[in-house]
């Protein structure tokens, strides 16, 4: 089954407004979140990340809320703009030191931010 | 600043036909390295990780293999295609230790017919 869902493949936001990404993971293992952002016909590109051990992160206007309990992480993109309009991929993995790290991701959600 | 190439950029093969991809990454000693692959409207797939030179570990199975020649090079192949292997094949790195961020390459488009 997949290990990570992101329930909503679509969301549409005003500009200036708050864009909300959610993420469901299974594996109560997973002690890395990540999300990328996607352009069409471009490969990801990381947008943010956290390690289990924090329950919020900030970058700019890109914060990410961790549940552990719940299985679940979510992306706040605040002030959205046109320019973030874009496929929004959340990935969450396990990170074992010495081999490589196993990354899922979700199928991904198309955020629109009309002008 | 390290920098990561795929090669070929697109390719249109027949079913049967032999594949293979490459990726190189400069820049970064001793890299973990990664091949996804995703469907058309399916999900990023992890189907190979590599340590180090000569090590390669299948993640899923796709009648798909992989092999990391030189420590800067991750080669992905097959000798006969499927239809099922059309799609976006994507190389990723970490640094050294696995404990670390994936970043993408920019991709390899495959069609089989």
């Amino acid at each position: 089954g997949q290990q990570v869902k992101q329930s909503s493949p679509s969301l549409t936001v005003q500009e200036g407004g708050i864009s909300i990404l959610n993420c469901d993971y299974e594996n109560d293992m997973f002690d890395y979140f990540a999300w990328y952002k996607k352009y069409p016909d471009n490969s990801p590109t990381l947008l943010i990340s956290v390690r289990s051990n924090v329950d919020k992160r900030e970058d700019g206007r890109l914060t990410v809320f961790l549940n552990k309990s719940g299985k679940h992480f979510s992306l706040h993109i605040t002030a959205s703009q046109p320019e973030d309009t874009a496929v929004y991929l959340c990935a969450a993995g396990q990170m074992q030191q010495g081999t490589g790290s196993k990354l899922s991701f979700g199928k991904g959600a198309k955020l629109t931010v009309s002008p | 600043a390290q920098t990561i190439h795929q090669w070929p950029v697109a390719e249109i093969k027949a079913v049967g036909s032999p594949l293979s991809l490459g990726c190189t990454i400069k820049g970064k000693s001793s890299p973990n390295l990664y091949w996804y692959w995703q469907a058309t409207g399916g999900t990023l797939q992890q189907l190979f990780y590599s340590i180090t030179v000569g090590q390669v570990e299948s993640v899923v199975q796709l009648n798909l293999s992989a092999s990391r020649p030189k420590d800067d090079q991750f080669i992905l192949s097959t000798e006969k295609l499927l239809l099922s292997h059309s799609g976006f094949y994507l190389c990723a790195w970490s640094r050294q230790g696995g404990q670390d961020t994936q970043y993408f390459g920019p991709g390899t488009r495959l069609l089989v017919l």
